[in-house]
């Protein structure tokens, strides 16, 4: 069976440091992966999406960016973090257009 | 483009009460569609899928959903409320064109002892 993981699961970063959150997923091959933010209270933003090695599409572009260095592999970076960059970070994958999982999530606060 | 609407970004029902859930979706093509829900600090958890196959879906936890092409509808639904099912719950569709989806803002269930 396919499994998702997330880390770190909290993480309390100051303003201006920069950011590497990680998302691998187990028991499949060629994945669509995928990085979502929820600020509080509000609903699904897509951030970054891909669907292969080295390709990253991006819908946000501000002070974030993705990279997809092996097939499972998706890691969500920042250089230097805002304030407005504190919210929950959700992972997920899909196989084609059928239904997406979702890993456990980040909560990630900037101070 | 493709759109999800969902009507009522919160409903109360009382414990053993229907559940009525609306989602309404904009699609030029016949769409994917899904229902998911999310528990505080969890990630979403896939409660049912529409694929082209039967109409009438059911998923997990004894919710169940209609797809209604005429209505370009898709609401979920559960007979009996229970206290477990207070959670947020969104609905979503494949974009044909891309890799994305496109969801709902939510809907905050509350169910009321």
């Amino acid at each position: 069976s396919q499994t998702i993981h997330q880390w770190p699961a909290t993480l309390v970063q100051p303003v201006g440091s920069p950011l590497s959150l990680e998302c691998t997923v187990e028991g499949t091959s060629n994945p669509n992966l995928y990085w979502y933010r929820q600020a509080a209270g509000r609903g699904l933003q897509l951030l970054f999406y891909s669907v292969g090695i080295g390709q990253i599409s991006s819908e946000v572009p501000q002070n974030l960016s993705a990279s997809r260095p092996q097939d499972r592999q998706f890691i969500l970076s920042s250089k230097k973090l805002l304030l407005s960059d504190s919210g929950f970070y959700l992972c997920a994958w899909s196989a084609g257009h059928y239904e997406q999982y979702f890993g456990p999530g980040t909560r990630l606060t900037v101070t | 483009a493709q759109s999800v609407t969902q009507l009522g970004s919160h409903v109360s029902v009382s414990e053993g009460a229907l559940v009525l859930l609306r989602c309404n979706y904009s699609s030029s093509v016949p769409p994917y569609l899904f229902w998911y829900v999310q528990y505080p600090n969890q990630g979403l958890q896939l409660l049912l899928k529409y694929t082209s196959a039967a109409t009438l879906v059911k998923g997990i936890n004894g919710f169940e959903a209609e797809f209604k092409k005429s209505e370009t509808s898709f609401h979920l639904t559960k007979p009996s409320a229970h206290m477990s099912d207070a959670a947020e719950y969104f609905c979503a569709v494949s974009d044909s064109g891309t890799y994305k989806y496109i969801f709902g803002t939510g809907t905050r269930l509350k169910v009321l002892a």
